[in-house]
């Protein structure tokens, strides 16, 4: 199986910064990579698919890059709104479809 | 606009039975695959199983933990996948989630599972 390590496991940033967040795959899934925003009681919300494609209607500040094993996603100027935990998840090829561990952001 | 709705969950006792569904609509649902995934409370986000279509020969995969227990099916003449669920352990609670990915990945609103005695 494919292992997604995603770091950090939370941060806390002022409103306005830019936040990184950064996800490694155990080998090579080309850019078979979805970034998703989850708040409490609510399904995950796809944000980035395809490693780097903003989803229809999501914010321009979300953004995701890399290819292979290395990817990051990063919040160019964090708002209040974008309190929540943070996953990202591979789809290369076969199942199972794995997710990291996810990163909880909060604001100072 | 393709739309996932489950449902089917609730408690139930350990060791006992219980079937979700999920309706499809918006898409073509027969030619893509379908996907469970759960999240326990307070955890992380994890796939449960996979249907194929019908034309991949509605192939089946499962994780390790459910291997065994849980079995996925379709019926494409009503747009639903079925996850049944047999022998449920406490540690089966979670909401569950269907999904399926196109040119990207859509999810459900979840239904959940709680399992207790």
């Amino acid at each position: 199986d494919i292992q997604m390590t995603q770091s950090p496991s939370s941060l806390s940033a002022s409103a306005g910064d830019r936040v990184t967040i950064t996800c490694q795959a155990s080998q090579d899934i080309r850019n078979y990579l979805n970034w998703y925003q989850q708040k409490p009681g609510k399904a995950p919300k796809l944000l980035i698919y395809d490693a780097s494609t903003l989803e229809a209607g999501v914010p321009s500040r979300f953004s995701g890059r890399g290819s292979g094993t290395d990817f990051t996603f990063t919040i160019s100027s964090l708002q209040p709104e974008d309190v929540a935990i943070y996953y990202c998840q591979q789809y290369d090829n076969l199942p199972p479809w794995t997710f990291g561990q996810g990163t909880r952001v909060e604001i100072k | 606009e393709v739309q996932l709705v489950e449902s089917g969950g609730g408690l139930v006792k350990p060791g006992r039975s219980l079937r979700l569904s999920c309706a499809a609509s918006g898409f073509a649902f027969d030619i893509y695959a379908m996907n469970w995934f759960r999240q326990a409370p307070g955890k992380g986000l994890e796939w449960v199983g996979f249907i194929g279509s019908k034309r991949y020969g509605e192939t089946t995969e499962y994780a390790a933990s459910v291997k065994g227990r849980f079995s996925i099916s379709r019926d494409d003449s009503k747009g639903i996948v079925y996850l049944q669920m047999n022998s449920l352990r406490p540690e089966d609670t979670a909401v569950y989630y269907c999904s399926t990915r196109q040119q990207k990945t859509y999810w459900g609103q979840g239904t959940l599972v709680a399992v207790s005695s």
